[in-house]
């Protein structure tokens, strides 16, 4: 099936500092998508983004969609000790199926 | 708000038995899937169904069967566990066409002994 390639498999950073991760593929999406997943938990949609070029924002959070459709990246600003997850992009072509990237851990220290 | 709902937290199992993990979302999505989530591997994907008694493999459905006989119900069967289907397993459904986003369920961490 098709591939995500998400880095950095893991981050560690003090608190208040900026975070970026990525993903990218060698296939063209329809629809990228992040998600947070806390520890024992399912994972929560953080931003989708629909369109190539699209620059989203949900708080501290702010996504893009790549012009290529083949990569987006996820920055968080000023984070905090509840940032503390592991962070999931997802693409989707058509048909409603979704290619999930391996995961990005972050942990933040107080 | 979206609502997919796991039967099940934990389970524990023993090698053999027939064991059966139950999904349940309440907006009328027409879409449902099943993953497993490993260490370094992400979340891949099982089985999904695109309509009622509609279904098609994923990436890894080897060891597995789904059931879809409901609109709002998904089941995923473990014909017979073996200890290399310890995993969570994780369901979602999202509504059909590529403008909607899925919503998942809070796991099921499934344990064969």
């Amino acid at each position: 099936g098709q591939q995500l390639n998400q880095s950095p498999q893991s981050m560690f950073i003090q608190e208040g500092e900026d975070v970026s991760m990525n993903c990218t593929s060698s296939s063209i999406f329809n629809t990228w998508l992040w998600y947070k997943q806390d520890p024992g938990e399912g994972p929560v949609l953080l931003i989708a983004l629909y369109k190539a070029g699209e620059l989203t924002s949900n708080g501290r959070l702010t996504a893009q969609f790549g012009i290529t459709r083949k990569d987006s990246f996820l920055n968080i600003s000023a984070s905090i000790p509840s940032d503390v997850g592991i962070y999931f992009c997802a693409g989707q072509t058509s048909g409603s199926r979704l290619t999930f990237g391996e995961g990005t851990q972050l942990t933040v220290n107080p | 708000d979206v609502k997919v709902t796991q039967s099940s937290r934990y389970l524990v199992k023993r090698t053999g038995e027939k064991v059966f993990l139950e999904c349940v979302q309440d907006m009328d999505h027409e879409n449902m899937f099943w993953y497993r989530q490993d260490p370094g591997l992400g979340l891949r994907l099982i089985y999904f169904s695109y309509d009622v008694k509609m279904k098609e493999k994923g990436d890894i459905p080897e060891g597995y069967s789904v059931s879809r006989e409901k609109k709002e119900r998904f089941s995923l069967i473990l014909e017979s566990a073996s200890t290399n289907q310890t995993s969570m397993y994780l369901c979602a459904s999202k509504r059909g066409g590529d403008a909607d986003s899925a919503f998942f369920g809070q796991g099921t961490r499934l344990t064969v002994v």
